[in-house]
């Protein structure tokens, strides 16, 4: 079991939204601002797509986009493409024992 | 460019060793915080270990404490994890990964990994 808990999957129409949720403990989520939200193709390189919860990288499209409430973290993803189907796994920074915990990631397919 | 390149992986027995290494190029791995995090299909993603920029500090997840160890090699181009002890959970994908730079704590650049299988 992960620290944090994501649902196994979500789907969506293209063009459509899909919110990702993951919710963790007041020790990580709930306690500090550094959820982290990456995309990985499988057997490709992950790839960070929000950090500080609501921080994108350069070169992440605005349709991805991350909020935070309370001890449960979100990914938004607006204007559903093809290349958006992909696994996606949060992550929290927990403190200077445990330092950082992830999600059992989302697989999202895009119908 | 910029990227990091895993290698080392293979199938090992259990209690045995291996050592893998992660090769970046388009920056030097000794300054910034380079961390190993490993996929398993049952788990996700789970956080392995972090080295300090100048190698002073280097953390484990408690699940592989005092079996792993993670350095720099010379020319501060390659970060490595040695690994022994090495258990049938330990099996994974394992990725480094680039500490991002500022107040940060995410993850900003990943290898493609290297997977490991412990198995007799």
């Amino acid at each position: 079991q992960s620290a944090l808990t994501q649902p196994r999957s979500v789907s969506g129409s293209p063009g459509q939204s899909v919110t990702i949720s993951c919710t963790g403990t007041s020790s990580n989520i709930g306690a500090y601002n550094y959820v982290s939200w990456y995309q990985h193709h499988s057997g490709k390189a992950p790839k960070l797509m929000i950090y500080d919860v609501t921080e994108r990288p350069s070169g992440v499209p605005d349709r991805f986009s991350g909020s935070k409430s309370g001890n449960t973290a979100s990914l938004t993803i607006s204007g559903l493409q093809a290349g958006d189907e992909a696994d996606y796994y949060c992550c929290s920074y927990a403190g200077t024992y445990t330092f950082r915990v992830f999600g059992g990631g989302t697989k999202l397919t895009v119908l | 460019e910029v990227q990091l390149v895993e290698s080392g992986g293979g199938l090992v027995e259990p209690g045995g060793s291996l050592r893998l290494s992660c090769a970046a190029s388009g920056f030097t791995v000794s300054d910034y915080w380079m961390h190993w995090v490993r996929l398993t299909p049952g788990r996700g993603l789970v956080w392995v270990s972090r080295l300090s920029s100048n190698e002073d500090i280097a953390n484990y997840a408690e699940s592989v404490q005092g079996r792993f160890t993670s350095s720099t090699g010379h020319a501060k181009d390659t970060l490595y994890l040695q690994m022994s002890g090495l258990r049938a959970d330990d099996t994974a994908v394992y990725y480094c990964a680039r500490g991002i730079a500022g107040t940060s704590v995410a993850f900003d650049l990943w290898g493609q990994g290297t997977m490991v299988t412990v198995s007799s």
